[in-house]
C-alpha cells in the first residue's frame, strides 16, 4: 500500500469547514483513498472513500486531485464533536489485500 | 443493530496466564481483524481473517495467536502476556471488498 502523510495537528473554529489534506505520491493505479476517525479511545469510525472522482455522503467530501497523489478531507460545517484523530488510508482494492495500515493521523481540534 | 462485540472491556493480568479476548460480529462478514494501539505508535494490525479457518500475520504478530473457526467469532489468544502487550487492542469486521471496517469498542488490557 502507498504511504500516505499527514499533518500532525490542525485547529478549525466551530461552524466553518475542516479541511484535512493527504499526501499519497506513491499511489497506484488501483488504490484507493479511505478516511476514518477515532474519538478519544473509541474504535475508528469509516468516513468516506473514492478512487478517483470527488465523494460526498452525509458526513463529508473528498476531494481528490486529478493526478491522485494527494486528497483532502472536508468537514463543511465542524462541530466539537468532530474533535478526533483522522486517519488517510490507501489501500488496493480487490481480493488480495488483508493488511490495512493506520498512520500517525491528523489530530482535528474543533474550538468555540 | 449491526456491530462488532468485544469482551471484556478492561483486563488487568498478571504476566504469564494465558488469556483470551473475544470478538464477535453479526453482520455475516468474512474479513475479521485485530489491531493494538499504543500512545505514539499509532494503529497496528496484528492478525487477519479473510474467512472461515483462513488467518494470517499482520505487523505485530509476535506473541499473539488467533483463531476463525466460525465466521462470526475471531478471538485472540495470548498465551503468555508480558508487559509488552499491555495495550488497547480493537477488533474489526469488514464485509465486501472496499466495504468499510466495522471496529469494536475496545479492550484496554494491563499486563502486570
Amino acid at each position: 500500500d502507498a504511504k500516505t502523510t499527514q499533518p500532525t495537528s490542525m485547529d478549525c473554529a466551530e461552524g466553518r469547514a475542516a479541511n484535512l489534506p493527504c499526501n499519497h505520491s506513491t499511489i497506484s493505479g488501483n488504490e484507493y483513498v479511505y478516511w476514518y476517525r477515532q474519538i478519544h479511545s473509541q474504535g475508528p469510525q469509516y468516513i468516506i472513500h473514492g478512487l478517483k472522482n470527488n465523494e460526498t455522503n452525509e458526513m463529508a467530501s473528498l476531494i481528490i486531485t486529478e493526478d491522485r497523489k494527494s486528497s483532502t478531507l472536508i468537514l463543511p460545517h465542524a462541530t466539537l464533536r468532530d474533535t478526533a484523530v483522522y486517519y488517510c488510508i490507501v489501500r488496493a482494492g480487490g481480493t488480495s489485500y488483508g493488511k490495512l495500515t493506520f498512520g500517525q493521523g491528523t489530530i482535528l481540534t474543533v474550538h468555540p | 443493530e449491526a456491530q462488532v462485540t468485544q469482551n471484556p472491556r478492561y483486563l488487568i493480568t498478571v504476566t504469564g496466564k494465558k488469556l483470551t479476548v473475544t470478538c464477535s460480529q453479526n453482520m455475516n462478514h468474512e474479513y475479521m481483524s485485530w489491531y493494538r494501539q499504543d500512545p505514539g505508535l499509532g494503529l497496528r494490525q496484528i492478525y487477519y481473517s479473510m474467512n472461515v479457518e483462513v488467518t494470517d500475520k499482520g505487523d505485530v504478530p509476535e506473541g499473539y495467536k488467533v483463531s476463525r473457526k466460525e465466521k462470526r467469532n475471531f478471538p485472540l489468544i495470548l498465551e503468555s502476556p508480558s508487559p509488552n502487550q499491555t495495550s488497547l487492542y480493537f477488533c474489526a469486521s469488514r464485509g465486501q471488498i472496499r466495504e468499510k471496517l466495522f471496529f469494536g469498542s475496545g479492550t484496554q488490557l494491563s499486563v502486570l
